[in-house]
């Protein structure tokens, strides 16, 4: 089906490890955005892109990577997870002139 | 930081209209207002956007103020799955990013 699809829908894992989260779209869409929201909280952005190799920071970078090799996909990375990373993550990608649509998240908790 | 300022909730009764403001007395020429709502765990949703004129969807209106510094989302016939964090956000048309303030949750009431 065509859309925005996150995987996996649901981590655990422990501190100090890396985990990826995945992001795919199958509409081409130039721009894609990480967010993270915590418990009873907004969103806040983490990472952005433009479009395939171009990255920007956004509002809460720290401890994440990301890249974007192909148009389709925008993994998250968190080099080496920590409890504060405990969140829900939300992809969300939108043409130049579109507005943004988000997947369904991944929750992912950090022990 | 978000351009934008909504009350942190609103009570609203089944079948009415939902109004819910936002302040953006910032906004410049080339910035647009967008909303979007968050129903319970789920992915941010849009509803509508625009620029100076007021706009209507199938599922909202939106009213922008002719100084452009004030807006409101109305759902005209609130039922209860309109029960929702609301959020109102200025972003130019081809800019990067949307930066999400706290929003409005809304409680419809049966």
């Amino acid at each position: 089906d065509a859309g925005i699809t996150q995987s996996p829908r649901y981590k655990i894992t422990e501190t100090g490890r890396q985990v990826t989260l995945m992001c795919h779209q199958t509409w081409s869409h130039s721009y894609m955005f990480w967010y993270r929201q915590d418990l009873g909280h907004g969103l806040r952005l983490i990472y952005y892109s433009a479009a395939a190799d171009i990255t920007d920071k956004g509002e809460v970078p720290d401890g994440y990577v990301v890249s974007r090799s192909k148009t389709e996909n925008f993994p998250l990375t968190l080099e080496s997870a920590t409890r504060s990373q405990t969140s829900v993550y939300f992809c969300a990608t939108g043409g130049t002139s579109g507005s943004p649509f988000f997947g369904p998240g991944t929750r992912l908790t950090v022990l | 930081d978000a351009k934008t300022t909504q009350p942190p909730s609103m009570d609203c009764a089944e079948g009415r209209a939902a109004n819910l403001p936002c302040n953006h007395s910032t906004i410049s020429g080339n910035e647009y207002v967008y909303w979007y709502r968050q129903i319970h765990s789920q992915g941010p949703q849009y509803i509508i956007h625009g620029l100076k004129n007021n706009e209507t969807n199938e599922m909202a209106s939106l009213i922008i103020t002719e100084d452009r510094k004030s807006s409101t989302l109305i759902l005209p016939h609130a039922t209860l799955r309109d029960t929702a964090v609301y959020y109102c956000i200025v972003r130019a048309e081809r800019d990067d990013k949307i930066i999400f303030g706290k929003g409005t949750r809304l409680h419809i009431l049966p």
